[in-house]
């Protein structure tokens, strides 16, 4: 079994829709990233949490510590929006850093 | 402007040829690290670097080294290469490698023949 899991694998949507991507781990963690890959392109980071709930524009990302789950949620969907997107944990021994495999998400107008 | 840059963006060499891949950050970064992507694996940590002269394995280093001389340059390099490491490279920055989010590279599309 990975150390990190991401659901679903793939995911399509229609312009508008909400959007969850969730992203659970096994081991002890200091932080859960979620990064944005468009196709081709290079790799941004969207959120580092370590507790609780961020939100950016349209994106907010939760994690639940007790639970070793994340969620990325997407409102009101744009097909610009249409990336992979991955989940990666930071170790408490810090410095190493193990990704989930990535969701591919298309949305369509 | 705030960036992590790597060099060349794409190489294609032969097996066995010495090659390097740099990888500089402007940003007094303390943290950088070396992951490569593949299809159907994902991301992989190659090595990091939590400061200058401190360098350690992630979970693929077999076949790469890394020197961390300098704060902002934090070089790959691959003594021999083989097929087998065909892949996309990225270098990514972060204030420190405990709680700090992360900067990448624009990746370096690596090809051996």
């Amino acid at each position: 079994k990975n150390e990190v899991e991401q659901s679903p694998q793939n995911l399509t949507a229609q312009e508008g829709e909400f959007i969850t991507i969730n992203c659970s781990y096994s081991v002890g963690i200091s932080a859960l990233h979620w990064l944005q890959q468009h196709p081709g392109g290079g790799i941004v980071s969207l959120f580092m949490l370590s507790s609780g709930k961020k939100k950016h524009g349209r994106l907010i990302a939760t994690i639940n510590i007790q639970e070793k789950h994340s969620s990325l949620h997407i409102t009101a969907s744009h097909p610009r929006d249409s990336a992979v997107y991955i989940c990666a944990v930071g170790g408490t021994s810090y410095g190493k850093l193990t990704f989930g495999q990535g969701t591919i998400l298309t949305v369509h107008p | 402007e705030a960036q992590v840059t790597q060099n060349p963006r794409y190489l294609i060499t032969v097996t066995g040829k010495k090659l390097t891949v740099t990888c500089s950050q402007n940003m007094n970064h303390e943290y950088m690290s070396w992951y490569r992507q593949d299809p159907g694996l994902g991301l992989r940590q190659i090595y990091y670097s939590m400061n200058v002269e401190a360098t350690d394995k992630g979970d693929v280093p077999e076949g790469y080294k890394v020197s961390r001389k300098e704060k902002r340059n934090f070089p790959l390099i691959l003594e021999s290469p083989s097929p087998n490491q065909t892949s996309l490279y990225f270098c990514a920055s972060s204030r420190t490698g405990k709680i700090s989010p992360l900067h990448f590279g624009n990746g370096t599309r690596l090809t051996v023949t």
